[in-house]
């Protein structure tokens, strides 16, 4: 079992339309939970991060934490074409230490 | 305010040769992190700097040695280069009592 799993895409939405992307851990303990969005041939870029268990909020962007059932997720409302790009969700473990441990990433793209 | 910068951002080598890359931290920030991004999956993370020395590694061999300068500055040496070690190397850095990451551009690698 991988460590964090995301489903590879691509997530194909139409534009205004909401991205729902998902992520999966296995280590219980982790207490740290990051979105990067990471277009082709560049750095991953933050968009989110969440640490509670609940809906966090940042203009169009959602995220999602469910510690019992070991998932995290990030919504996209209003989707843009600019939006297009891979989604990495990042975990970090109940360690003093800052190791992240990313997903593969889910590819979304959005069409006009 | 610079963010993270990384030198250089292409370098093309051959088999058995050694490199250095390099990163220079958001200003401020006192930890520095590197990861190995191959095509198609997520960051994997190499090990991480502060105070000079390496506080934690992850499953790389000792091919990967790495250092950080007094002014949070880093290196990333790779001896005896594989074709495997084909890849994006990012650095990131941030704070050591917080858990957000920066990345910097990234080096691509080329091993040929």
């Amino acid at each position: 079992q991988k460590e964090v799993e995301q489903n590879s895409g691509p997530l194909s939405v139409p534009e205004g339309a909401i991205a729902s992307l998902n992520c999966t851990y296995s280590d219980r303990g982790s207490q740290s939970f990051f979105w990067y969005r990471q277009y082709s041939g560049k750095s991953p870029e933050l968009i989110m991060s969440i640490y509670s268990n609940g809906d966090k909020e940042d203009g169009r962007f959602t995220a999602q934490l469910n510690k019992a059932s070991q998932y995290v997720s990030l919504l996209i409302r209003d989707s843009q074409p600019s939006d297009s790009a891979t989604y990495l969700c990042a975990v970090k473990g109940n360690t003093g230490f800052q190791k992240l441990v990313f997903g593969t990433g889910t590819r979304l793209l959005v069409s006009p | 305010d610079a963010g993270v910068t990384q030198s250089p951002t292409h370098l093309i080598k051959t088999r058995g040769q050694q490199v250095t890359l390099r990163c220079s931290p958001k200003s401020g920030h006192d930890t520095v992190s590197w990861y190995q991004q191959a095509l198609g999956q997520g960051p994997q993370f190499i090990f991480q700097y502060y105070e000079e020395e390496e506080r934690q590694r992850g499953n790389f061999p000792d091919r990967f040695s790495g250092h950080q300068f007094p002014n949070y500055s880093s290196e990333l040496n790779v001896n005896a280069l594989l074709l495997g070690d084909s890849a994006l190397y990012l650095c990131a850095s941030s704070y050591l009592t917080e858990y957000i990451q920066y990345f910097g551009a990234g080096t691509r690698l080329s091993v040929l």
